[in-house]
């Protein structure tokens, strides 16, 4: 079956630029997650979406930094004006359960996009 | 607060050799422990998870892991390392809410 995708797999930008980062979900999971994943580092959290809703977003960096999931499924993260320190590998992760719900809560990777800013 | 620490951040061994991966947690409350593994220029694959219904668990790939709570540990072993299995190996912690901690990872190396 498909799995969490992501767009672009790669994006380089100039510094001051907006970039969007696409990612599309396993079909049905609840639950979105956006990590940071910076070089020889873990991925770090960034913003969580149950459905439409934005309801963790604790871990955005600053706030060039937004994420929206419309329509409870596709989501995009767009960081404004660019800077170096935001080069990074980020990525997306899908949920079938809300978080909190309790049980084993897996979740399942997108192949990231990596973000070169210049 | 939970965390995890992943001790050695490479770790190299010889083709058929152990392989082991250590991974610490720090939690006030029995977690759910995972390790995930990423080939280069892709995303995290899940490789086992332990979420208390017995405390060696088996993985794909021939890993497995085993939870120690005197240890507060979940280390990752395979018996006869395979040259396919050279990538970066993450142990993350997460308790009831999806919040997902991971480690600062470990990059094995296998050696012809």
């Amino acid at each position: 079956g498909a799995g969490v995708s992501q767009s672009p797999r790669y994006k380089v930008a100039k510094r001051g630029q907006d970039v969007a980062l696409r990612c599309d979900p396993i079909s049905g999971h609840v639950s979105l997650f956006w990590y940071q994943q910076a070089l020889g580092q873990g991925p770090e959290f960034l913003t969580y979406f149950q459905n439409e809703a934005q309801l963790d977003k604790s871990g955005l960096p600053s706030d060039r930094f937004f994420a929206e999931r419309p329509e409870g499924s596709v989501s995009t993260l767009k960081i404004q004006r660019t800077q170096q320190e935001d080069s990074a590998v980020y990525l997306c992760a899908s949920s079938l359960a809300p978080r909190g719900s309790g049980g084993s809560p897996v979740q399942y990777f997108g192949p990231g996009t990596r973000l070169t800013v210049t | 607060a939970q965390s995890v620490t992943q001790l050695g951040s490479h770790v190299s061994v010889s083709e058929g050799a152990l392989v082991l991966l250590r991974c610490n947690y720090s939690s006030s409350v029995p977690p759910y422990l995972f390790w995930y593994v990423q080939y280069p220029n892709q995303g995290l694959q899940l490789l086992l998870k332990y979420t208390s219904a017995a405390t060696l668990v088996k993985g794909i790939n021939g890993f497995e892991a085993e939870f120690k709570k005197s240890e507060t540990s979940f280390h990752l072993t395979k018996p006869s390392a395979h040259m396919s299995d050279a990538a970066e190996y993450f142990c993350a912690v997460s308790y009831n809410n999806n919040d997902m901690r991971f480690g600062a990872g470990t990059r094995l190396t296998v050696k012809p």
